[in-house]
């Protein structure tokens, strides 16, 4: 089954520890993206990686980081989180080849609280 | 900047009824815009997404057109169904080749049996 899976969907944690949230999909997709949802603000991109070794930043970038060393997997790494990355956060990827009407396939969404 | 901007907020309506979503955005230079269902505790699922160039997009009982030039879409759900509640996004991508996306804030739809 075509998905794009999320890994831990919730996780309950302490300010200024490390932590990482995974990504992987299972279709080939070249583009792959973080975004996080906050009531009222909808959703906003955090990173965002075209390929391979190829990232950019999204809207929203600071205090996290991102590595896409293979295609199917776009870690999200908080190094020091705070009480303001409390969030649900979405990987979501994307076909860039082919027909240009390519929808984003989203995962199922990690509930994240630095207290 | 692009603003994406949803409204109304909440809508309850009664089954089969017809409904209209709506969508605007400030900046009319986009790529495509794309209609997302968001189910509670879940992902985002893709329902129409319609190119620049297009002005309508059509899956089943949704039709979703597109004005750039006024900087409207709007997502026509045709005879709802209490399994239509969900929350309707709407997203914008920038200028080919950046895949930047904006969201809306959503429309919170509730179809009463």
């Amino acid at each position: 089954e075509a998905q794009v899976t999320q890994n831990p969907r919730y996780l309950i944690t302490v300010t200024g520890k490390k932590l990482t949230v995974t990504c992987s999909q299972n279709m080939n997709h070249e583009y792959m993206s973080w975004y996080r949802q906050d009531p009222g603000l909808g959703l906003r991109q955090i990173y965002y990686s075209m390929n391979v070794e190829v990232t950019d930043k999204g809207d929203v970038p600071e205090g996290y980081k991102v590595s896409r060393k293979e295609k199917r997997n776009f870690p999200l790494i908080l190094e020091s989180p705070s009480p303001n990355q409390t969030s649900l956060y979405f990987c979501a990827s994307k076909k860039t080849g082919g027909p240009s009407n390519q929808p984003q396939h989203f995962g199922d969404g990690t509930r994240l609280s630095i207290l | 900047k692009q603003e994406v901007t949803q409204i109304p907020a909440a809508l309850s309506v009664p089954e089969g009824e017809n409904l209209v979503l709506n969508c605007s955005f400030t900046d009319s230079a986009i790529y495509n815009l794309q209609w997302f269902r968001q189910d509670p505790g879940k992902g985002l699922t893709s329902l129409l997404l319609i190119q620049s160039s297009q002005r309508e997009q059509t899956s089943g009982r949704l039709n979703a057109s597109l004005d750039k030039s006024s900087g409207r879409s709007t997502l026509y759900i045709a005879a709802s169904q209490p399994g239509d509640s969900a929350t309707y996004l709407c997203a914008v991508s920038r200028t080919s080749g950046t895949y930047k996306y904006i969201f809306g804030t959503g429309t919170r739809l509730k179809v009463l049996a």
